[in-house]
């Protein structure tokens, strides 16, 4: 079965800091997708940044990047340079490459001090 | 683009009402989703659709939950009788899926469920 951990429930850092948000995952299956999502106060869910498990690089978008490390299974989301705008919850997910369902993480609640 | 539209985006109710939630998935996206957030439980997938088709509803909590997708436009969540440990953000997400890529899951704005 698919399994999405994210340890740190909250976390605060400073503004303009760089922050790691971190994720861990188990899944048996070789072919498969992970995402990060980010939840502000208003509720909706923003897709920020994808790695496949056969992606020979990293992910980047913009400011957002993903250490992928494989072997370790993780996927942390590093968000360089912080803005008050990045205060939010964070979602980490999985899907497997033959299905389509999203499985998620119970999130890190992110606040960003002036 | 619309993106994914629910309604009603907030439902007050009474313990025992019927409640039907809505989702206009993207046009031409092939697949439906409805997840539930709780405090407690985090992001859970109720069931999903695959042109119209319902693929996995072993997420659906128990008899009193429903979905249906009667066309590619349209989709309802339906509880009956509804309970106060229902109370939840019920989030509706479409994808359309494509031989390569990330194939992004995008939701709609979620439809926040009181039950009193």
């Amino acid at each position: 079965a698919q399994k999405i951990t994210q340890t740190q429930p909250g976390m605060f850092v400073q503004e303009k800091e760089a922050v790691t948000l971190d994720c861990t995952y188990d899944t048996s299956d070789p072919s498969y997708g992970l995402f990060w999502y980010k939840q502000p106060s208003s509720g909706e869910m923003i897709f920020l940044i994808y790695q496949g498990s056969y992606d020979q690089q990293n992910a980047t978008e913009g400011r957002y990047s993903l250490n992928f490390q494989k072997a370790r299974k993780s996927a942390n989301l590093v968000i360089s340079a912080s803005q008050l705008g990045d205060s939010a919850m964070y979602f980490c997910a999985m899907r497997k490459r033959r299905a389509q369902k999203l499985v998620f993480g119970q999130g890190t609640r992110l606040t960003i001090n002036p | 683009d619309a993106g994914v539209i629910q309604s009603p985006r907030h439902e007050v109710t009474e313990m025992g009402q019927e409640v039907t939630l809505r989702c206009k998935p993207i046009s031409g996206h092939d697949y439906l989703f409805w997840y539930r957030q709780t405090m407690m439980r985090g992001l859970e997938l109720l069931i999903y659709f695959n042109n119209n088709v319902p693929i996995d509803d072993s997420g659906m909590p128990e008899d009193r939950f429903s979905a249906k997708m009667p066309n590619a436009s349209f989709s309802t969540l339906k509880i009956q009788p509804s309970e106060p440990r229902d109370s939840a953000v019920y989030f509706c997400a479409s994808i359309r899926t494509v031989q390569s890529g990330a194939n992004v899951l995008t939701f709609g704005a979620g439809s926040r469920l009181t039950v009193l």
